[in-house]
């Protein structure tokens, strides 16, 4: 069974660009979550979609966003990105809410 | 709200040694525990979950972790370490209203040394 894959490995933009991270979950998987791990902050919650639906969002501003798409595929987008968004930026599926997530590689997010 | 402690930044151990990384959390009902690991670059993999039922629980890799209410803490233990064993590992606990917004710990860096 393939896991959750996440593109592209790595991302370079500058300061005011948008950026496009991708995620595939796990085949039979509804609901994605995305994670931000930054440099002394830790990992943090960022989105959760299922079903087509973000349901829950952390505390991150508007020009973090997403959807899931009909194959429950998901894409994040940073716009206007500002240094602090450098980071790696985590995916992960789960059959529904309150299973246990699986995290795909990661996208490394350079804003320079 | 929902949160786990992880005490130990860093923690050398020597390969074949044992080990013992701590995790406490805080939360009024009975929690839903994970364990993760991460190697340098990578994603996070999933090493252990505790969801209820026995207290201590097997994972992959060898590792394995006790739930101990009184004290509040979900511990991961290994009998020998492996020089593979070097990475950061995560405790986690589910959060919010559907329970699936993972809350980590800081991490505990594991350096093996031969």
């Amino acid at each position: 069974e393939a896991g959750v894959t996440q593109s592209p490995t790595h991302l370079i933009k500058t300061r005011g660009q948008q950026a496009t991270l991708r995620c595939s979950p796990i085949s039979g998987h509804t609901s994605v979550y995305w994670y931000q791990q930054a440099l002394g902050l830790g990992l943090q919650f960022l989105l959760w979609y299922d079903e087509g639906e973000e349901r829950n969002r952390g505390n991150f501003p508007p020009r973090f966003s997403g959807r899931q798409f009909p194959n429950y595929s998901s894409e994040l987008n940073v716009n206007a990105l500002e240094l602090e968004d450098s980071a790696l930026y985590l995916c992960a599926s789960s059959r529904g809410p309150r299973n246990e997530q699986f995290f795909g590689p990661g996208t490394r997010l350079t804003v320079l | 709200a929902q949160s786990v402690t992880q005490p130990d930044i860093h923690i050398t151990v020597s390969e074949g040694a044992s080990l013992e990384l701590r995790c406490n959390y805080s939360y009024g009902a009975t929690p839903y525990l994970f364990w993760y690991v991460q190697s340098p670059g990578q994603g996070l993999q999933l090493l252990l979950k505790y969801f209820s039922g026995d207290t201590l629980v097997q994972g992959i890799k060898g590792f394995e972790a006790e739930f101990k209410r009184s004290q509040s803490s979900f511990n991961l233990r290994k009998p020998s370490v492996h020089w593979s064993d070097a990475a950061e590992y995560f405790c986690a606990v589910p959060t919010g209203e559907y329970g699936n917004k993972l809350v980590f710990g800081a991490g505990t860096i594991l350096r093996v040394k031969s």
